[in-house]
């Protein structure tokens, strides 16, 4: 079975500029979550969405938006982007909402470089 | 608040010697903690998790973690390191009834020949 893939794995941008980011879980697994992280730190939560709504959001501007499609998959959108944007972002999927106990499966990540 | 502290950014054992990573954490609700590791170019992978069955937790690789709540840590050992263990170790932590999972800053362990 596929683990959780994103894409792009690598972007550049300029600051100013939009991108996405795209995520598809495990298959049969309902929940993703975003996390940001910053070289030499460890993940930041940004999101996380079940079943298409968004269950929890962490200490990010509103510059960064999410959503969750009918087939689970998820696209994570940051508008007008600053230096300070520049990290490796990491979806994350698991079978229910929570986390709770729920384990993390995470994809290899997009490292978004803003120059 | 929650919140997890990793002491030490670097740490560098022998082949061969125990890896003893620290973790402390702090939560005014009973926590479920997580070790992760991650291998360069790579996303998180478990390595073991507490969810309050049993305070010694043994995980994938032959590593183990006790739960020592009289001190609000959660450290990591293996009892003999091997060069395939170099990575960055990220503690964690995660609460009923919350939605996001916390992690500390990382620890990098450098294993020598």
């Amino acid at each position: 079975d596929a683990g959780v893939t994103q894409s792009p794995t690598h972007l550049i941008k300029t600051r100013g500029q939009h991108v996405t980011l795209r995520c598809s879980p495990i298959s049969g697994h309902k929940s993703v979550s975003w996390y940001q992280q910053v070289l030499g730190q460890g993940p930041q939560f940004i999101f996380q969405y079940y079943e298409k709504e968004e269950r929890g959001r962490g200490n990010f501007p509103d510059r960064f938006s999410a959503r969750q499609f009918p087939n689970y998959s998820s696209e994570l959108n940051v508008n007008a982007l600053l230096l300070g944007d520049s990290a490796l972002y990491l979806c994350a999927s698991s079978l229910e909402a929570g986390p709770t106990n729920e384990k993390l499966f995470f994809g290899s990540g997009t490292q978004l470089s803003v120059l | 608040a929650q919140s997890v502290t990793q002491l030490g950014s670097h740490v560098s054992v022998s082949e061969g010697a125990l890896v003893l990573l620290r973790c402390n954490y702090s939560s005014s609700v009973p926590p479920y903690l997580f070790w992760y590791v991650q291998y360069p170019n790579q996303g998180l992978q478990l390595l073991l998790k507490y969810t309050s069955a049993a305070t010694l937790v043994k995980g994938i690789n032959g590593f183990e973690a006790e739960f020592k709540k009289s001190e609000t840590s959660f450290h990591l050992t293996k009892p003999s390191a091997h060069m395939s263990d170099a990575a960055e170790y990220f503690c964690a932590v995660s609460y009923t009834g919350g939605f996001k999972t916390i992690f500390g800053a990382g620890t990098r362990l450098f294993v020598k020949a």
